[in-house]
């Protein structure tokens, strides 16, 4: 696609349900990045892949968060039984991918999560 | 955990006058990057500077890179308006950092007119 799609664009829900949120990456683009961004702050890193593999997982902040990007394109990331302080907006990035380092991102508009 | 700290955390100038923002990080980096976010929308890609790269320019942007310091600054000169916004630091680390790009905390800039 043109750019990098998110949805749902807002995210209401329940505490105590499970959330998956999508990402749509540029097609030519190899790495995917998750966020999670609280109002005033910065991004917190939270997972990424290189196509389908996963090599980072750090930044989930528990085992209730997971990610998958089966083909290598498409990625979901899923809250189960989300509580309150999960209420965030969660954004997606892509790039290119480099040999080492890190390249430019683009990123989605994000979904904004709340929690109820 | 935030890579990166800017500095200041706020920022306030007329339009005309220079902005400038500092980041600091605390392990060797591979590359350091700068984003834009306009009240809570997208973040945008500005400016890459390479690890061996000292100092870069984008238009009315600058940025320079102290390894050394393991600091970097961001400059934008005759601002305008359409500048107000966040600004964000962003590094991967040498060592375990694969492609793990760390935003800081952002400095909001406000431009008046």
């Amino acid at each position: 696609g043109a750019g990098v799609s998110q949805s749902p664009r807002y995210k209401v829900t329940k505490r105590g349900q499970d959330v998956t949120l999508r990402c749509d990456p540029i097609s030519s683009h190899a790495t995917l990045y998750w966020y999670q961004q609280a109002l005033g702050q910065g991004p917190e890193f939270l997972t990424y892949f290189n196509y389908e593999a996963q090599p980072d997982k750090s930044g989930l902040p528990s085992d209730r968060f997971s990610a998958e990007r089966p083909e290598g394109s498409i990625s979901t990331l899923t809250i189960q039984r989300t509580e309150q302080r999960d209420s965030a907006m969660y954004r997606c990035a892509s790039s290119l991918g480099g040999p080492s380092g890190s390249e430019k991102l683009f990123f989605g508009s994000g979904t904004q999560l709340s929690v109820l | 955990s935030q890579q990166g700290e800017e500095d200041p955390q706020a920022l306030s100038i007329q339009e005309g006058e220079n902005a400038t923002m500092n980041c600091s990080y605390k392990t060797s980096i591979n590359n350091l990057q700068w984003y834009r976010q306009n009240s809570g929308r997208g973040l945008v890609h500005l400016i890459l500077i390479r690890s061996n790269e000292r100092e870069k320019h984008s238009g009315r942007l600058r940025v320079t890179l102290d390894t050394s310091k393991k600091s970097s600054s961001l400059l934008i000169t005759a601002s305008r308006a359409a500048d107000t916004a966040s600004y964000f630091c962003a590094t991967d680390a040498v060592k375990g950092g694969g492609n793990k790009l760390t935003f800081g905390t952002g400095t909001q800039l406000k431009v008046e007119l």
